[in-house]
């Protein structure tokens, strides 16, 4: 069975700095994974998804990560954060179908002015 | 387009008491699904829908049933709640499971309290 782990639960950044939130995860077959963001009160957006094409991904807000096999990592940066960023971001791993997509315990991004 | 859209937003009930969570897509979508978020442990699927009038049991699906009469809602009830299923409730849909068309919609959530 496939997992996922997101090594901070907090990460806190200052505006116009980059920000990095990491994940690895464990899979025996070729992994799907996504990183998707929770504003307060509110359901789940897709950032972005990687489906064994290119290795760097390019998201929604300027958000982009690249998948690692060696490292079996999918770390989520952005050069500059703004306000608006401030958010929960869930890593998901996903190997054979929906049913199957395994959450990260996610991380909680602040951002200070 | 609504998109996903839950019923109701939040509720409390009291342990022993059972309700109903409606869930309701506008976009066609084949696949729906339940989960629950708790603190510190992400989101964890309960029941999933292949299809109208199919349902099948995900990760945590224990003191939750389900179903799909109609293609467009996915109803998770609790027949005798307990204080473990306080939780927040999401449902999601997608077009496919398979890619590149398996992202997943989803709704803003209901927030249940079961005293």
């Amino acid at each position: 069975a496939q997992s996922v782990t997101q090594l901070d639960s907090h990460v806190s950044v200052s505006e116009g700095t980059p920000v990095l939130l990491r994940c690895n995860y464990s899979s025996s077959y070729s992994p799907s994974l996504f990183w998707y963001v929770q504003h307060p009160n509110k359901g789940l957006q897709l950032l972005l998804k990687y489906t064994s094409a290119a290795t760097l991904v390019k998201g929604i807000n300027g958000f982009e990560a690249e998948f690692k096999k060696s490292e079996t990592s999918f770390h989520l940066t952005k050069p500059s954060a703004h306000m608006s960023d401030a958010a929960e971001y869930f890593c998901v791993v996903s190997v054979l179908s929906d049913n199957d997509m395994r959450f990260g315990a996610g991380t909680r991004l602040t951002v200070k002015p | 387009n609504a998109g996903v859209t839950q019923t109701p937003k939040f509720r409390v009930l009291k342990t022993g008491q059972s309700m109903t969570l409606l869930c309701a897509q506008d976009m066609n979508h084949e696949y729906m699904y339940w989960y629950r978020q708790d603190p510190g442990m992400g989101l964890r699927l309960i029941h999933y829908s292949v299809g109208e009038g199919t349902t099948a049991k995900g990760e945590v699906p224990d003191g939750y049933n389900v179903s799909r009469l109609k293609k467009q809602n996915f109803l998770l009830g609790l027949e005798s709640a307990a204080p473990s299923q306080t939780s927040v409730y999401f449902c999601a849909s997608s077009y496919s499971q398979g890619l590149p068309y398996n992202e997943q919609f989803f709704g803003p959530g209901t927030r249940l309290t079961v005293l």
